[in-house]
């Protein structure tokens, strides 16, 4: 079945630093890949999402790009704030994005001033 | 416009008993899924509702249960409570009429503890 593999937190980085949180997948098809983020006592909310291959998701200064030779869907950011302190989650979905999601066990980053 | 909201917030039940948890979709969605997210886990799909039917479902047992209603409204049951249900149960909506927007969005999540 489909499989979704983050690599292990927590990540402490001081602000300013370059964020890298890798994701890869397994799945047949071709899924829609997502960065889900959940800050302390809240639900999950989007935070970018690409749904072809060589696509790039960005928002908010974060961005992913659709490897499917590589099967990954690494999460990047320049230069991280405190504020950005969450768990990060990656998921995958059928094509349409509608159907069940399949969940990465999300990694926490720590970002202190 | 109100986003997908969930009730209640916090519920704690002993084991055996049977619980119930209610979720509004997103204006507009009217597709609704549950996932059950355990402590410093990822969420795990339960099932999906569309047009009030089950439409898609995760590797839970018969306990868990579900229902939509004529609003889109949904509600998760859950029977014979385990300690191992303790868990944060979130829903998320999506509609599958505008292309757009076929993505999920969650709830707050309600969490239950069973002592």
């Amino acid at each position: 079945g489909d499989s979704v593999t983050q690599m292990e937190g927590p990540v402490t980085l001081s602000e300013e630093a370059f964020l890298t949180i890798n994701c890869t997948y397994t799945a047949t098809g071709y899924p829609s890949l997502f960065w889900y983020v959940q800050y302390p006592g809240e639900g999950l909310q989007l935070l970018l999402k690409a749904t072809k291959a060589d696509d790039k998701g960005s928002n908010k200064g974060f961005e992913a790009t659709y490897r499917k030779e590589t099967t990954s869907f690494h999460l990047e950011k320049g230069s991280v704030q405190v504020s950005d302190s969450a768990v990060y989650f990656c998921a995958l979905s059928d094509q349409t994005g509608r159907r069940a999601l399949t969940f990465g066990s999300g990694t926490r980053l720590q970002v202190q001033p | 416009d109100a986003g997908v909201t969930q009730s209640p917030t916090h519920l704690i039940k002993t084991r055996g008993q049977q619980v119930t948890l209610r979720c509004s979709p997103k204006s507009g969605h009217d597709t609704v899924s549950w996932y059950q997210q355990a402590l410093g886990q990822g969420p795990q799909f339960i099932f999906q509702y569309y047009e009030e039917e089950e439409r898609q479902r995760g590797n839970f047992p018969d306990r868990f249960s579900g229902h939509q209603f004529p609003n889109y409204s949904s509600e998760l049951n859950v029977n014979a409570l385990l300690l191992g249900d303790s868990a944060l149960y979130l829903c998320a909506s999506s509609s599958p009429l505008v292309k757009a927007t076929d993505t999920q969005y969650f709830g707050p999540g309600t969490r239950l503890t069973v002592l």
